[in-house]
């Protein structure tokens, strides 16, 4: 069973807001990563850390910024929220090495209206 | 066209019944191959993860891959209610661990 925390779970905020979506895991894995799933689609990966000062954007196009100052923790936050934004955040983390597993946090539900 | 395709559903069936789900993808490069199970407002779990082609059992689960096809399979045995969620295929090639996902096949196991 992964040990990765997400924060807060379930968010509805106004528009124009700052919000923060904290991260963490207990596993020491190196790799972390973000992914947006909107309700019945894929899963999008928008942001990917290799380590602690690494950080990288994903397929998506995201305005969310992220930072990775510690090892076990990869917040992601977006400066002025939009009812866009609307969707589920999914935190996950890996250990280096080309054979290992990505797992999931439990997700945050971002609703801006 | 989508790197990975796999049919949405629903896929509906009675308990008991061994279901097949499917993803067939493009890319010849992956090499692994992954089934997570998603429950409703949930994290994807990791339920079955395979490297290359051949098959892999995990008590009610069989996942298969066919590389010369380019498809994969998830098979669950004596299904249960509890089994009824969205299931994603993952795959990815080496080196970087960028995971691409298919949309979710979505099951519903009736008692």
């Amino acid at each position: 069973e992964a040990d990765i925390y997400q924060t807060p779970r379930y968010l509805v905020i106004g528009t124009g807001k700052k919000i923060t979506l904290e991260c963490s895991q207990t596993m020491g894995h190196d790799k972390m990563y973000w992914y947006q799933q909107d309700p019945g689609m894929e899963l999008h990966l928008i942001h990917y850390s290799y380590g602690v000062n690494s950080t990288e954007k994903g397929d998506l196009s995201s305005e969310s910024t992220v930072s990775r100052i510690r090892t076990e923790h990869f917040p992601l936050t977006l400066e002025s929220a939009r009812p866009s934004h609307t969707s589920q955040y999914l935190c996950a983390s890996s250990e280096s090495g080309s054979g290992n597993t990505i797992y999931f946090g439990e997700g945050s539900w971002l609703t801006v209206v | 066209q989508k790197e990975v395709e796999q049919d949405p559903g629903p896929l509906s069936v009675p308990e008991g019944a061994i279901v097949s789900l499917n993803c067939t993808y493009s890319n010849s490069a992956f090499q692994y191959f992954m089934w997570y199970r998603q429950y409703s407002r949930k994290g994807p779990e990791l339920l079955m993860y395979t490297y290359s082609s051949g098959n892999k059992e995990d008590g009610r689960f069989t996942a298969q891959v066919d590389k010369s096809s380019k498809y994969i399979s998830l098979f669950i045995r004596d299904s249960q209610p509890s089994d009824s969620a969205t299931y994603l295929c993952a795959m990815r090639n080496t080196g970087f661990q960028k995971l691409v996902f298919g949309t979710g096949t979505r099951l519903l196991v009736s008692p």
